[in-house]
């Protein structure tokens, strides 16, 4: 079967930096995707690595190993903006994504 | 602008009762596809299409059903027959069915079966 793991919770204060893992267990992988949700609202795109190594984006980056089936979303410079549920997605055929179960991440003063 | 519409935010519904969930995209985008979004839960594939008039199953099809006889719209119906229907659902869509493309979410319908 398919199935991705993410830590449920994570807690940091403003200005810090924070990652959050990614493991999966899939077929056909094609990538790992990283989402944003702000509590009620639609999740937002964040990154997509397709090979290993680190994407940068700003304040937000993303690592993938696919001999370690492994991926983390790295936050810089944490904002209270920044509060909010992540979740890592792989990318399967024709362009299916499956969700992991979210991260939610507390920014704290 | 671009963008995924859906309709109604809330909405709310006897028991017993089937209801159809708008999605709408002006993207133009090929791929569109319906998501189940439980408290704290992450998404759930429910139907998803990569072309008109074609549509697949995803990981949690029973009791819903879906339609693509426009390339714009990708109507929902949650049928009597979906045993825990209260929940909120999100329409995406992608530019169509290679190994990636980025999906764009519409604001969700949150559905209450009373």
């Amino acid at each position: 079967g398919q199935s991705l793991e993410q830590p449920s919770e994570v807690t940091a204060v403003e200005g810090a930096i924070v990652q959050i893992n990614c493991t999966y267990q899939t077929s056909g992988f094609y990538g790992l995707s990283w989402y944003q949700q702000h509590d009620g609202g639609a999740p937002t795109f964040l990154s997509y690595n397709a090979l290993d190594g680190l994407e940068e984006t700003g304040r937000f980056s993303s690592f993938l190993s696919r001999s370690d089936s492994y991926g983390y979303l790295l936050l810089q410079e944490l904002q209270m903006k920044d509060s909010a549920s992540y979740f890592c997605a792989v990318s399967g055929q024709g362009g299916k994504l499956i969700f992991g179960q979210g991260t939610e991440l507390s920014v704290k003063p | 602008d671009g963008g995924i519409t859906q309709s109604p935010k809330y909405l709310f519904r006897k028991e017993g009762q089937n209801v159809t969930l708008s999605c709408e995209q002006n993207l133009n985008h090929d791929a569109m596809y319906w998501y189940r979004q439980d408290p704290g839960q992450g998404l759930r594939l429910i139907y998803y299409s990569q072309i008109v008039n074609d549509f697949q199953k995803g990981d949690i099809a029973e009791g819903y059903s879906v339609s693509r006889e426009k390339k714009e719209s990708f109507p929902l119906t949650v049928t009597s027959a979906q045993k825990n229907p209260t929940a909120f659902y999100l329409c995406a869509s992608s530019l169509g069915e290679s190994s990636y493309n980025e999906q764009f979410f519409g604001p969700g319908t949150r559905l209450t079966v009373l």
